[in-house]
């Protein structure tokens, strides 16, 4: 079974601050990564995904996010952020073996981002 | 450019009533899911379907039932309504089941 745990509910920053949104998974198998933002009263979108090669991603808004393996992490980064960025934030994990129910995404319980003046 | 439409977007529900929520996709997925958000909790998968005529139980599937007749329409079903159904309820679909997901605009359901 696959699990993802996003470390902060909660992160409070100012505008053009950085900021880092943290997320660990746990599986036996090799996985694909996922962000999705959630703008309130709106569904999910995504950000940015891992499949595979480049640990480094890069995905919409000026977001990134690194895979690390080895710590079994997939951390969001934005270097400066704006008042619009204010959103939930949500990390997905699914594994490449099997079919079915082996693949459904699993998401983390999310990160509330806000942007502050 | 629809994507996934879900049908109601809101809606108060009486205990013990039933009701049924419906999605449709218009980008020939193969795979539906349902899932409820709940503060706190993320998103909790409650079915899903790999294709036409087939379902299949995600992590939280008491109380609620699903169908798909047809590939683009995934309908979830409350038999009976509780109050700890109050939540809201996406509906999303992926070309295979570890690809990029794409959601709807969500049911806030109240269960009364």
């Amino acid at each position: 079974a696959q699990s993802v745990t996003q470390l902060d509910s909660q992160v409070p920053v100012f505008e053009e601050a950085p900021v880092e949104l943290r997320c660990n998974y746990s599986s036996s198998v090799s996985v694909y990564l996922f962000w999705y933002v959630q703008y309130p009263n709106q569904g999910l979108q995504l950000l940015l995904k891992y499949l595979s090669g480049s640990t480094l991603v890069k995905g919409i808004n000026g977001f990134e996010a690194e895979f690390n393996k080895s710590q079994t992490s997939f951390h969001l980064r934005k270097p400066s952020v704006h008042i619009s960025d204010t959103a939930e934030y949500f990390c997905a994990v699914s594994d490449l073996k099997g079919y079915g129910s082996a693949r459904q995404l699993t998401f983390g319980s999310g990160t509330q981002l806000t942007v502050l003046p | 450019n629809a994507g996934v439409t879900q049908t109601p977007k809101f809606r108060v529900l009486k205990t013990g009533q039933s009701m049924t929520l419906l999605c449709a996709q218009d980008m020939n997925h193969e795979y539906m899911y349902w899932y409820r958000q709940d503060p706190g909790m993320g998103l909790r998968l409650i079915h899903y379907s790999v294709g036409e005529g087939t379902t299949a139980k995600g992590e939280v599937p008491d109380g609620y039932n699903v169908s798909r007749l047809k590939k683009q329409n995934f309908l979830l079903g409350l038999e009976s309504a509780a109050p700890s159904q109050t939540s809201v309820y996406f509906c999303a679909s992926s070309l295979k089941g570890n690809t990029e997901a794409f959601f709807g605009q969500g049911t806030r359901l109240t269960v009364v």
